[in-house]
């Protein structure tokens, strides 16, 4: 199994440019997260989703959009970038059974 | 708003020392206290997912106690070696939703 993969590794971009992150999960998971991290601050919770069909804004919602498109993958979108929004960014999914989350390898966003 | 916090911010001891991080959290409305371990460039993975007061987990020479009444976890490493070097991160989850509140991480450096 693939568990959680994330597209793309790296990415730069200019001030006011849009993108997407792509995020995908083999592990047939309900709930899927975004977060960003941000040096000294740990993990900030962006958006998530509990289920497929919802979504809901976490601690940091302000210049993203989420899109749940099926059970397995979970978009994050940044339509007019800016550089506070440089960051890493790990998408996750969980596992009801055990409360457990997994997270993908991370997506390293710079915005020049 | 809800605040985790962990402490010491970053910790240096010697092949064998044994050493002990702290998470405090809100006592009220707990549903989980989670631990995760995160390597340098990797994601971070789930050492401990902890819902009881009184709970003690333990994964080879890791183990966490869980006071959630007075809200706090202790997180004990016995014998440290260079590979547990790592950012120790706990997370609190609240009763009502599907929101992971982290705090910043403790990040251990243990000397050979």
């Amino acid at each position: 199994n693939a568990g959680v993969t994330q597209t793309p590794k790296f990415q730069v971009l200019k001030t006011g440019q849009s993108m997407t992150l792509q995020c995908a999960q083999d592990m047939n998971h309900n709930s899927m997260y975004w977060y960003r991290q941000d040096p000294g601050m740990g993990l900030r919770l962006i958006y998530y989703s509990a289920s497929e069909g919802t979504t809901d804004k976490g601690e940091v919602p302000n210049g993203y959009n989420v899109s749940r498109l099926n059970k397995r993958e979970f978009s994050l979108r940044l339509e007019s970038a800016a550089p506070s929004q440089t960051s890493v960014y790990f998408c996750a999914s969980r596992d009801y059974s055990t409360d457990t989350q997994y997270f993908g390898p991370g997506t390293r966003l710079t915005v020049l | 708003i809800l605040n985790v916090e962990q402490s010491p911010q970053s910790l240096h001891v010697q092949e064998g020392d044994s050493t002990n991080f702290t998470c405090s959290f809100p006592s009220s409305n707990f549903y989980a206290l989670h631990w995760y371990r995160w390597e340098t460039a990797k994601s971070p993975e789930a050492l401990f997912v902890m819902t009881l007061n009184g709970d003690e987990k333990k994964k080879g020479r890791i183990s966490a106690t869980l006071n959630t009444k007075e809200g706090y976890s202790y997180l004990y490493i016995k014998g440290s070696q260079p590979e547990d070097s790592a950012t120790y991160l706990c997370a609190f989850e609240g009763t009502g939703g599907f929101k992971t509140i982290f705090g910043a991480g403790t990040r251990l450096f243990v000397k050979a």
